[in-house]
């Protein structure tokens, strides 16, 4: 059972394009984390988010942790191929950090 | 700046056959986790070791054990592989509750 869902499960669009991927839960995380993984590489952190409502800009990424600390969504201005790759959200659902991940989101960006 | 360094990168065994995938880290960290990965599922956690001298189960342990050998070292043992097991695992460390780092994966299949 997947504590947190990601939707949607693959994204394909033209460079250019905005697109939004959303992360999940019933349950309360005290913090949330959005990885990217390319392939044949482990996933690499991108944001931690911590506070409910927070929002966080990266460049053209743009996070956000709902009020409730139940769900986050991580949005992309102007895609481009560089940005292709699969998003993995992560809630920490204990003092000391311990993750559960999302399935993950496969984002295409072509040319 | 090696990181998380995780040997071999690839491996094949045939059921029933044991063996050890290694990891190491050279960052100081104090936790140390093993993840494997499989389509649809994200990262799913199958031991930990919160600090030197302390393991537990994660989500996915049965069929797996672990040793922490030092501070650096978290090492992850298959005693009978089953092709159910054919997956990418990933090691990661990371300070208590911060992000963790992750190695590029081992990518085990069995036959």
């Amino acid at each position: 059972t997947q504590l947190l869902e990601q939707s949607p499960q693959f994204l394909s669009i033209q460079e250019g394009e905005n697109l939004t991927v959303y992360c999940n839960s019933s349950s309360v995380f005290s913090s949330l984390q959005w990885y990217r993984q390319e392939p044949g590489e482990g996933p690499v952190l991108l944001v931690t988010v911590v506070t409910g409502g927070e929002v966080k800009k990266l460049k053209r990424l743009t996070f956000q942790f709902g009020d409730a600390r139940k769900d986050s969504s991580l949005h992309i201005t102007a895609a481009q191929p560089g940005d292709t790759g699969l998003y993995l959200c992560a809630g920490a659902t204990d003092s000391w950090g311990k993750l559960q991940f999302g399935a993950g989101t496969q984002v295409v960006v072509t040319p | 700046n090696a990181g998380v360094t995780q040997t071999p990168k690839f491996q094949v065994l045939k059921t029933g056959q044991s063996m050890t995938l290694q990891c190491a880290q050279d960052m100081n960290h104090n936790s140390m986790y093993w993840y494997r990965q499989d389509p649809g599922m994200g990262l799913r956690l199958i031991y930990y070791s919160a600090s030197e001298g302390t393991t537990d189960k994660g989500e996915v342990p049965n069929g797996y054990n672990v040793s922490r050998l030092n501070k650096r070292e978290f090492s992850l043992r298959l005693e009978s592989a089953a092709p159910s097991q054919t997956s990418v695992y990933f090691c990661a460390s990371s300070e208590i509750d911060q992000p963790q780092h992750f190695g590029d994966g081992t990518r085990l299949s069995i036959l």
